[in-house]
């Protein structure tokens, strides 16, 4: 039973440039939540998808935006990329009020 | 708002007990715990939903006080695989909110 896969692992980009990263959430699971985590802080909620829709939203600039797809897979699209977006990016995924699963995260570098 | 932590970290010898502290200034409808390795995914621990129950898995427990929105970690006799950074997550009036993470509190366990 795979659990929640996140590609890529790692990306480098430049100042101003879009991202997307994936997330297909673990077997059985149908909501996904983003997360960004900076060096040695805690993970920080940016959004939640359920049902195709954004659920919740954290304190996020629009720049930072998501699509769920039918099959319950995510992604996370960043545009106009600043050098403090550079952070690990945690997807979880969970199933009614059961506990979140994360991913390994995508380590994204900002030059 | 972001749950408090205490400690911020802590060291600890194999064999010895440690208390991780989790508070936030708002109702909860539970409270989830994680520890983190170095460049790994956050794990789940345990979830404790409002009612003040406590749970507990193998020498690791949790208590939650919804009255006072806290919540504890216990970490009995501890082994070096216990190392790394724990995170409160703190859910919501309702099931469905978002969980916000804590700043960590980082656990070292040397021999």
């Amino acid at each position: 039973d795979a659990g929640v896969t996140q590609s890529p692992t790692h990306l480098i980009k430049t100042r101003g440039q879009q991202v997307t990263l994936r997330c297909s959430p673990k077997s059985g699971h149908d909501t996904v939540s983003w997360y960004q985590q900076a060096l040695g802080q805690g993970p920080q909620f940016i959004f939640q998808y359920y049902e195709e829709e954004e659920r919740q939203r954290g304190n996020f600039p629009d720049r930072f935006s998501g699509h769920q797809f039918p099959n319950y897979s995510s992604e996370l699209n960043v545009n106009a990329l600043l050098l403090g977006d550079s952070a690990l990016y945690l997807c979880a995924s969970s199933w009614a009020n059961q506990p979140q699963h994360f991913g390994d995260g995508t380590r994204l570098s900002i030059l | 708002q972001q749950p408090v932590q205490s400690p911020q970290a802590v060291i600890l010898r194999e064999g010895e007990d440690a208390v991780i502290n989790c508070s936030s200034s708002k109702a909860l409808y539970s409270v989830h715990w994680y520890r983190q390795k170095h460049g790994e995914a956050p794990v789940f621990l345990m979830i404790l939903l409002k009612g003040g129950e406590q749970k507990g898995h193998d020498k690791i427990s949790a208590s939650f006080n919804e009255k006072k929105q806290q919540s504890s970690l216990y970490l009995t006799a501890s082994q070096l695989s216990y190392s790394g950074t724990y995170f409160c997550g703190t859910e919501g009036e309702t099931s469905y909110d978002k969980v916000i993470f804590g700043p960590g509190t980082s656990l070292s366990v040397i021999p």
